[in-house]
């Protein structure tokens, strides 16, 4: 079975860059994973971020860029606010026309 | 701005089927792919399977016995069948249109769905 793996936590300083990770329990992420990203705060629907590895979804500003990194995805986030504190998920197309989603990372902002 | 609403009952008694709809609005429900995800509470976003305008589906290997997808497009509309719940299948339910058959990008609200007699 697939496992799609991502920090579980992960903190941030106001004004600073981090980059979260999302890979596979067995292979390397690569394009044809089709990494995307989603942000969610607590009691909300998930908003998309980033799909096709780094085209940015409509109205998300250009702190949030997309990319692989190694032999996984990334997702970088550059001048972190108070706002930007969510769980943050991805999702690997893993073929068969399957999709799967990481565990997701708490990004705290402190 | 397309916009998507779950409709359906809030709690199901173990082992029969859960049942939910998701109205589209603002854009038409054909030329794209549409999903459903859900999330148990306090947990994380499980991929449930996908319906593409046409009729075509892919599910979930985890849930592929238990589920379906079916679409009506004079509707705008595509629903959700799953079978022989339990406990476990308590969640809240997400639909989103999507970006091929690889990713989501847009969600509706969510509803949340309990098991339980």
């Amino acid at each position: 079975q697939t496992v799609v793996t991502q920090e579980p936590s992960f903190s941030v300083s106001p004004g600073g860059t981090v980059t979260l990770t999302c890979g596979l329990s067995s292979g390397s992420v690569s394009t044809s994973s089709y990494p995307s990203w989603y942000q969610q705060t607590p009691g909300q629907a998930p908003r998309t971020l980033i799909y096709n590895t780094n085209t940015r979804s409509s109205g998300v500003p250009d702190r949030f860029s997309g990319s692989i990194v190694g032999n996984k995805a990334a997702l970088t986030i550059t001048g972190a606010q108070a706002d930007d504190e969510s769980d943050y998920y991805c999702v690997l197309y893993i073929g068969s026309d399957i999709r799967v989603f990481g565990g997701g990372t708490k990004l705290t902002v402190l | 701005q397309v916009q998507l609403q779950e409709s359906g009952p809030g709690l199901v008694k173990p082992s029969e089927t859960l049942s939910l709809t998701c109205t589209v609005s603002g854009g038409s429900i054909s030329g794209y792919y549409w999903s459903w995800i859900r999330q148990p509470p306090g947990k994380g976003l499980e991929w449930i399977g996908y319906i593409y305008y046409s009729g075509s589906t892919n599910y979930n290997p985890s849930l592929k016995s238990r589920v379906t997808i079916s679409v009506d497009t004079s509707k705008n509309q595509f629903s959700l069948k799953l079978s022989s719940v339990t406990a476990a299948d308590t969640a809240v339910y997400y639909c989103s249109r999507d970006n091929g058959n690889t990713a989501m990008l847009s969600w509706g609200q969510g509803t949340l769905v309990t098991v339980s007699s």
